[in-house]
């Protein structure tokens, strides 16, 4: 079975400072990975997205993830973190093992970015 | 395009009600998600369908709960009865075979 841990329940940083929310998964084929912004109240807005290619993925509003294979990781960064980046990241997963017609998507619990001014 | 669309956003209903929640998945998307997220247990995915048909559901919890898409731009999930346990925030999600999840804004559910 598929899963994803985000070992951090929350994380905090300094305004200017760069960050890291940390993510590994299982699967027992090749990865496609996620990465998802939750602002209060508000439903879940895509980031970025790791399908093939080169290991540095670039999304949206400056944020940026490595996919490592060997580590089974895909941490997402940003060099300089912004107060309006405090919010509820979470990590995702789909299984491209799982057969045809099958499209598990599968969450971490999310972890609590929260920037300091 | 409009996005996920659900509705109501928000639910407030008596225990043992019955509860109908909406979803209108983005149009040419073939996949179709329902969500529920929770403090305790976070995102639990409990059905999803594709091309109209329900491919997993056994993250439904319990009998209570049922889901249909009678045709590509609609579904719906259904709690009877429902019971306090069930507040959560549901969440639809649909997409297409190779791309990213796209979320609606989510149902507040509220079972007193």
């Amino acid at each position: 079975a598929q899963s994803v841990a985000q070992p951090e329940d929350q994380v905090n940083v300094a305004e200017g400072n760069p960050l890291t929310v940390k993510c590994t998964y299982s699967v027992s084929g090749n990865p496609y990975l996620f990465w998802y912004v939750q602002y209060p109240n508000r439903g879940l807005q895509f980031l970025l997205k790791y399908i093939t290619g080169d290991n540095l993925v670039k999304g949206s509003y400056g944020f940026e993830a490595e996919f490592n294979k060997s580590q089974t990781s895909f941490h997402l960064k940003k060099p300089s973190a912004l107060v309006s980046d405090s919010a509820l990241y979470f990590c995702a997963v789909r299984d491209t093992g799982s057969g045809a017609g099958s499209y598990q998507l599968t969450f971490g619990k999310g972890t609590k970015l929260s920037v300091i001014p | 395009d409009a996005g996920v669309i659900q509705s109501p956003r928000h639910e407030v209903t008596e225990m043992g009600q019955e509860v109908t929640l909406r979803c209108k998945p983005i149009s040419g998307h073939d996949y179709l998600f329902w969500y529920r997220q929770t403090m305790m247990r976070g995102l639990e995915l409990l059905i999803y369908f594709n091309n109209n048909v329900p491919i997993d559901d056994s993250g439904m919890p319990e009998d209570r709960f049922s889901a249909k898409m009678p045709n590509a731009s609609f579904s719906t999930l259904k709690i009877q009865p429902s019971e306090p346990r069930d507040s959560a925030v549901y969440f639809c999600a649909s997409t297409s075979s190779f791309a990213e999840a796209f979320f609606g804004q989510g149902t507040r559910l509220t079972v007193v």
